[in-house]
This record gives structure tokens, sequence and C-alpha cells, in this order.
């Protein structure tokens, strides 16, 4: 069964540190994949996504994802966090029109 | 241009009942999908619709229904209201690629 694993509930990271958030996907083929941010009350921004072509990603916000196919993963990365960046995180995949996502790593950060 | 917007924004509903939310999404887009949101079981897709037609369905029960009109409007409708249903619902809407933008979400509350 396809599925999305965030093997993180809960980070926290001090500001001004790098962060990287987990995400790995069980599929048979290179699926579209996706980084959402979510802030309290909020609905969901794509900050990066992967269809195909380099495998390092740039987003917005100062992100960058690495998709890396050996180990089935597409991890999240900042290399200095501020605090406005105190949200959910979800890695989702996009297979026939329909977006599984991951169940989440909700981001601290200490100041 | 304009984002997804979705109303209402908050509801409260008693069980039993049934509810209408709707969604309007970005100008030119022809692709609506639902997903729901709680604590629990995290993000997951209900329906996803394309000039006007259910393209794509996730695992709820039939309770769960929605229609998109011919302006690409979408609305979803839940009846006989379970407390489970408390919810927040996100409608996303996508173009030409295959990413989706989302609203800010319904936050429904069935007590």
């Amino acid at each position: 069964a396809q599925s999305v694993t965030q093997p993180d509930i809960h980070i926290t990271v001090s500001e001004g540190a790098s962060l990287e958030l987990r995400c790995n996907y069980s599929y048979g083929a290179t699926p579209y994949l996706f980084w959402y941010v979510q802030s309290p009350g909020q609905g969901l921004q794509l900050l990066l996504k992967y269809f195909s072509g380099d495998t390092l990603v740039q987003g917005i916000k100062g992100f960058e994802a690495e998709f890396k196919r050996s180990q089935s993963s597409f991890n999240l990365r900042k290399p200095s966090v501020h605090w406005s960046d105190a949200a959910e995180y979800f890695c989702a995949v996009d297979r026939d029109d329909k977006i599984i996502f991951g169940k989440g790593t909700r981001l601290h950060i200490l100041p | 241009k304009a984002g997804v917007t979705q109303t209402p924004r908050y509801l409260i509903k008693t069980r039993g009942q049934q509810v209408t939310l709707s969604c309007s999404p970005i100008s030119g887009h022809r692709s609506v999908s639902w997903y729901q949101q709680t604590p629990g079981q995290g993000l997951q897709f209900l329906f996803e619709y394309f000039s006007e037609t259910q393209r794509n369905k996730g695992n709820f029960p039939g309770r769960f229904s929605g229609r998109q009109f011919s302006n690409s409007r979408s609305e979803m409708n839940v009846s006989t209201l379970e407390l489970g249903d408390s919810a927040l619902y996100l409608c996303a809407s996508s173009g030409e690629g295959y990413e989706q933008f989302f609203g800010p979400g319904t936050r429904l509350t069935v007590l």
C-alpha cells in the first residue's frame, strides 16, 4: 500500500539552528513529492515539490528538500530556522490526482 | 489572483443534522479536492472533482458526498452527522499542473 511516513511527531530546535525533517514513502515508482506547511488555524501552504530532474529542490522561505530514491526519502532542510517557522509540516505524495499525506511533524522553536 | 475560499469558516451542528460546505477555487482551476483533517487520523482525502465529474474518491462512507458546478465551485455535504465528523475540512484546487492550492478550511464541530 502506498504510504508516507514522517517518523518525528514533534521536533524542537533553537532559533538559528539547522533543521531536517524526515519523510519516507513507499511506492514502486517515483511519485510526485511535496512538502506543505500549516500554521495554526490555517490551510496548507506548499513549500516545495519534486516531480523529476535535479534531486535537490529549492522552495520558499529558505527551505530545500532532497529526493533520495535509494532510501525512498524526501527530507526537508533549512540551514537556519526562524521563530516564524514554528508550524506543522506535512510530507505528501501525489498519485493519480490523490494526495496522500504523512501524519505531520510539529516544529517548535526555542528562543 | 484570489486564492481558494471556503465558507463558512466555522460551523457548529448537532448529531443527526446535515451540513453543506462550499469551496470556490482559484479562477481557471477546474479540479477541486476535499480533505478531512482530524488530530487522530491526520489529513485524509475525501474526493476530487474535475469539470463537474467526480474523478477520485477516498474511503469515506456514503454520508459524505460532493458536487461541482459549471463554474468549478464545489460543495460537499455530510448527512446524518456523527461526533466523529468534527474536523477541519480543507478544499484544494489545481490547474494544469499537479500543485494543489489549499483554502483556509471549514472547522466543523458536531455536538
